[in-house]
């Protein structure tokens, strides 16, 4: 089946630097990708997504590389703000019954921002 | 505004207890999900339902059994809690189909004592 994983349980970055998450996944045949954010105390939030045919999409501060060939991807976050702290995860889906698609999730990473 | 509610935040329970967590979502979705969130080990899919009255298991379902009566309401029933069942459990919906993110609720952080 498949399997996610993140590089770095933890990371601490200064405020105002970027930060870089990274994500590995297994399955070849995944084709659609998330990144969640979780506070503390609260369920994981969307922050952004990417289809297999893309290779980056950019949000706002956010921007989401694909890399299929080595089957890895990242999450960069621009100018990270103290509200940035949180645990991310990268999810890739797979398809199940009854055409619902199911996602698998890395252990997250915790970001830590540093004044 | 999407939402998806879950019927508590902070459930302790005894062991041998029967624990029943709901999840109401009312963006009409035809997916539900059931996870277990623990330290280290990310988010486990414990059961699914992609339509009323199914279900599918997920990666760990073992001690756990779900229900779906409604489109918009999806249970998951501890038939007879164990410590080992500690946890924060998650409940997300989705529409079916490709490219579609989950929306997930608040967590219920359940301890069994």
């Amino acid at each position: 089946g498949e399997s996610v994983g993140l590089h770095l349980p933890t990371l601490s970055v200064q405020e105002g630097d970027n930060s870089i998450i990274n994500c590995a996944y297994s399955n070849s045949a995944s084709d659609y990708f998330i990144w969640y954010k979780q506070e503390s105390g609260k369920g994981p939030q969307f922050i952004i997504d990417i289809r297999s045919n893309m290779d980056k999409r950019q949000g706002q501060r956010v921007t989401v590389l694909l890399n299929k060939t080595v089957k890895h991807l990242s999450l960069q976050i621009a100018a990270t703000q103290p509200g940035d702290s949180a645990v991310y995860f990268c999810a890739a889906d797979a398809e199940g019954p009854g055409s619902a698609r199911q996602l698998t999730f890395g252990s997250g990473t915790q970001l830590t921002v540093l004044p | 505004d999407v939402k998806v509610t879950q019927s508590s935040r902070y459930l302790v329970k005894r062991t041998g207890e029967k624990v029943f967590l709901e999840c109401v979502q009312d963006m009409d979705h035809e997916n539900m999900f059931w996870y277990r969130q623990d330290p280290g080990l990310g988010l486990r899919l414990i059961y699914f339902s992609y339509d009323v009255k199914m279900k599918e298991k997920g990666d760990i379902p073992e001690g756990y059994s779900v229900s779906r009566e409604k489109k918009e309401r999806f249970s998951l029933i501890l038939e007879s809690a164990s410590t080992n069942q500690t946890s924060m459990y998650l409940c997300a919906s989705s529409f079916t189909g490709n490219y579609n993110e989950q929306f997930f609720g608040p967590g219920t952080r359940l301890t069994v004592l």
